[in-house]
């Protein structure tokens, strides 16, 4: 069935290190591509979005490319900072009359300052 | 603009209890969704709702919880019993109609003892 992987359960760096959070997924269709951030005491919310293969999502610094070849999605960011510490959350929805979003286990970053 | 409202923040319950939480979705958003978070299970899919009929009732989750859209502004989650394997995150989320972008609420922490 359609699924995600983040094989990172936890990544710690220190500030301006860069930042690479790894997602595949599968599928059998041509899914659009998420990434969501959790703050502590929050829910999830969107950090950016890809609709289309080989296209790339840009926001607040952190980018992602949906490679439909290798099937990942991964988030990276040159810089982080210590208020980037959060949960990140790869999902996919795998198609657009779809509405389940299948979101990955998420993956603790922890920026040291 | 009001994002998504949830009650109550925190819970704490006797097992066999019966409690209600409470979700008010962004005005105007016709997609509700209910989700448990846990730290091992990550997130998971409890009802889904559109324009407030239940299209998703979550399968294994059905015997004790039962979601209800009383109006299109205002969501109940009820638990009946609970055990203390219900101790997790409950997160409510909405979208407008096939938006797939979500909007979560802060969840509510629920403890059973």
């Amino acid at each position: 069935g359609d699924s995600v992987t983040q094989k990172q359960g936890q990544v710690t760096l220190s500030e301006d290190d860069f930042l690479f959070i790894n997602c595949t997924y599968s599928t059998t269709t041509y899914p659009t591509l998420f990434w969501y951030v959790q703050y502590p005491g929050q829910g999830p919310q969107l950090l950016l979005k890809v609709t289309t293969a080989n296209n790339k999502g840009i926001s607040r610094g952190f980018e992602a490319t949906y490679d439909k070849g290798t099937t990942s999605f991964h988030l990276q960011k040159a810089s982080v900072q210590e208020s980037d510490s959060a949960v990140y959350f790869c999902a996919l929805v795998y198609d657009t009359n779809a509405y389940k979003v299948i979101f990955g286990k998420g993956t603790h970053l922890h920026v040291l300052p | 603009d009001a994002g998504v409202t949830q009650t109550p923040r925190h819970e704490v319950a006797e097992k066999g209890q019966t409690i209600i939480l409470k979700c008010e979705p962004v005005s105007g958003h016709n997609d509700l969704f209910w989700y448990r978070q846990t730290k091992i299970q990550g997130l998971e899919l409890l009802s889904y709702f559109r324009s407030k009929s239940l299209m998703e009732d979550g399968g294994a989750f059905k015997d004790r919880f039962k979601a209800e859209m009383l109006n299109s502004s205002f969501s109940t989650l009820k638990i009946q019993p609970t055990e203390p394997k219900d101790s997790a995150v409950y997160l409510c989320a909405s979208s407008l109609k096939g938006a797939h972008e979500q909007y979560f609420g802060p969840g509510t922490r629920l403890t059973v003892l």
